[in-house]
Formats: C-alpha cells, sequence, structure tokens
C-alpha cells in the first residue's frame, strides 16, 4: 500500500531562516510526486509535480527535489507570508489518485 | 491553471437532513474527480473517486449508502451527505486532472466546510 510520510510535523522558523521540509514515500510504480501548499480553510494549491528521481523544480523561494525514497521541499529566506501548511502526495500504479501525507505546518516569524 | 469551484463553500445543517455539495471544473472537462475529507490538522482521506457517466468507487470504510456521488456531466460531480451526523462534520475538498490517463496534477477545489448541529 502507498505510503507517504512527512516530518516535521510543525516547523517554526525566523524570517530568513532557511531549511527543509522532507516527504518520505513508498508507492509501486511512481508515477509523480506533488507538492502542495494549503492555507487555513482553503483547498491546496498546487507548487510542483517530479516525476523522477534527480529531478529539481524551483519557484520563487521554493525548491523541490526528489530521489528514490524521499523528497525535500527547500525554502530559501522564507518570508511570514510562506506560513502554511506543505502537503505531499504520490501517485503510483495504475491509479489516478492521489495518496497524501499528514503535512508540516509551517509558520515563519517576522 | 485549471480550476475548480466548490458550492456552498460552507453549510450548516440539523442531523438527519441530507446536503448536496456541488464541484465544477470551470475551464476543463473532468471524467474523473476525487473527493476528499479533511479533519482538523490533519491531512486529506481519499473518500471515492467519481467517475463520469458511471458508478463511483468508494474507498474502504467509506459507506456508499451514506455518501452518494453523481458525475452527470464532464464539469460537474455532486457529492449528498444523506442522515447527516455531527461525526460527518468536516471539511470537503474535490479534485479533477485536466487529463485522463496521464500522470499528471490535479486541481483543487476551495473545500465546503460542513457543521452538522
Amino acid at each position: 500500500e502507498d505510503q507517504v510520510t512527512q516530518s516535521p510535523e510543525a516547523l517554526r522558523l525566523q524570517e530568513g531562516e532557511s531549511s527543509s521540509l522532507n516527504c518520505s514515500y513508498t508507492v509501486s510504480g511512481l508515477r509523480g510526486l506533488f507538492w502542495y501548499r494549503q492555507d487555513p480553510g482553503k483547498g491546496p494549491e498546487f507548487l510542483f509535480t517530479l516525476y523522477s528521481a534527480g529531478e529539481e523544480k524551483e519557484k520563487e523561494r521554493l525548491k523541490a527535489t526528489l530521489t528514490k525514497k524521499e523528497s525535500f521541499l527547500h525554502i530559501t529566506a522564507p518570508k511570514p507570508e510562506d506560513s502554511a501548511t506543505y502537503l505531499c502526495a504520490v501517485q503510483g500504479g495504475d491509479n489516478n489518485d492521489m495518496r497524501f501525507g499528514a503535512g508540516t505546518r509551517l509558520t515563519v516569524k517576522p | 491553471g485549471a480550476v475548480v469551484s466548490q458550492h456552498p463553500s460552507w453549510v450548516i445543517c440539523k442531523s438527519g437532513t441530507s446536503v448536496k455539495i456541488e464541484c465544477r471544473s470551470l475551464d476543463f472537462q473532468a471524467t474523473t474527480m476525487f473527493w476528499y475529507r479533511q479533519f482538523p490538522k490533519q491531512s486529506l482521506m481519499l473518500m471515492a473517486t467519481s467517475n463520469e457517466g458511471s458508478k463511483a468507487t468508494y474507498e474502504q470504510g467509506v459507506e456508499k449508502d451514506k455518501f452518494l456521488i453523481n458525475h452527470a456531466s464532464l464539469t460537474l460531480s455532486t457529492l449528498t451527505v444523506t442522515s447527516a451526523h455531527p461525526e460527518d462534520s468536516s471539511f470537503y475538498i474535490c479534485s479533477a486532472p485536466p487529463r485522463t490517463g496521464v500522470t499528471d496534477t490535479q486541481y483543487f477545489g476551495p473545500g465546503t466546510r460542513l457543521t452538522v448541529l
């Protein structure tokens, strides 16, 4: 069965303090690994899709990387507006649905 | 990116009543849509896969007679919570992939907050 584990559960950073969020996964035949941002009371907002080990994608202060076992979401010089829950999900095998991790709640203090 | 809408954004109902939630793909056709449920401070749990023109596929432990799903057109799926009870109070979110049969990003609706009194 597909499994996604995110760590840490919560992360508090000072503005400008770079860090990384981890997503470890077990899936049969990975077709895609997805990162989403979710603000309270809202639906997830798409950030990145990674398809194969070694792939990297960047968007503003965020950079996502992928290995065969895990993905990292690196946040460089975060700002308070980056505060949100970051969700990781995988899609594998013949399934089109996604399996989500529990998320990392990021708080960036000014 | 593709846009998915949900209606209503929030609803409060009495125990025992039924509530219908709509999920629409606004600028693309979706033969498949997914329904998720999210409890406070927890992640999204897939409830069911909605297929246009055929029966929905439910995840293990989800009561198909309680959560009725209808996908009558390529842009609309509905989730009806029948005989709702307080334990059904949750955040319900739908999603849809813009392309079928290909690994692709799913776009999520804004969610519907259901509170059952």
